[in-house]
């Protein structure tokens, strides 16, 4: 089936940098990829969705210029935390859509997640 | 580590007809449970979830869930099927150790 590459599973950064975590649709091409966060205990916070060649659509009371996304291509978004703080610290994960010709419909799947963690 | 196992890639149901999606869990320590619909190029929206406290959980549009410990189950119900409720439908664990993880998804086909 369909397999989607996020990297990297965890990364620790000093607070002030900046981390780049990859969305990868290895073997089938995504025109819309979805970032969400998730924080202890609750569900999936969408937090944007990428579309290959354009801007992201950031969902509200996200900011647009401290998570930075690009979506180069039809096989890579990526989600860039731009100096980051704690309170940024979160697991964060991406979901690409591709269309199933058996079904004629899409379908969604998704990364591994990311484990931010800023000291 | 914990995992999900959604039972039926593919349901169909005839319009006012029961919805059951089946979902099972493995974990390790007491789990969160969620259920997700996905819309075609929409994100995903939270339908229910179970947390702790009682096991039979009522979601949005209708729909609602049973943890069921001893079977390790979390099924996805809707007595009567509406045509906007065909999507894409995704069970998912987690607990406040480990990060969510999510069943491979079951596509709900709603005929007339």
């Amino acid at each position: 089936g369909a397999v989607v590459s996020q990297h990297p599973s965890w990364v620790i950064c000093k607070s002030g940098t900046s981390v780049k975590i990859e969305c990868r649709s290895l073997d089938f091409q995504a025109t819309t990829m979805f970032w969400y966060r998730q924080f202890p205990k609750q569900s999936l916070m969408l937090m944007a969705t990428s579309n290959e060649g354009s801007k992201a659509t950031y969902e509200q009371g996200v900011e647009k210029d401290k998570f930075l996304i690009n979506h180069a291509s039809l096989t890579l978004s990526t989600l860039t935390v731009t100096s980051a703080h704690p309170e940024d610290s979160s697991f964060y994960i991406c979901s690409a859509i591709a269309f199933a010709r058996q079904v004629m419909n899409t379908e969604a799947f998704f990364g591994q997640g990311t484990r931010l963690t800023v000291v | 580590a914990q995992s999900v196992t959604q039972l039926g890639s593919h349901v169909s149901v005839s319009e006012g007809a029961l919805v059951l999606l089946r979902c099972n869990y493995s974990s390790s320590v007491p789990p969160y449970l969620f259920w997700y619909v996905q819309y075609p190029n929409q994100g995903l929206q939270l339908l229910l979830k179970y947390t702790t406290g009682a096991t039979l959980v009522k979601g949005i549009n209708g729909f609602e869930a049973e943890f069921k410990k001893s079977e390790t189950s979390f099924h996805l119900t809707k007595p009567s099927a509406h045509m906007s409720d065909a999507a894409e439908y995704f069970c998912a664990v987690s607990d406040v150790f480990d990060d969510m993880r999510f069943g491979a998804g079951t596509r709900l086909t709603v005929k007339p």
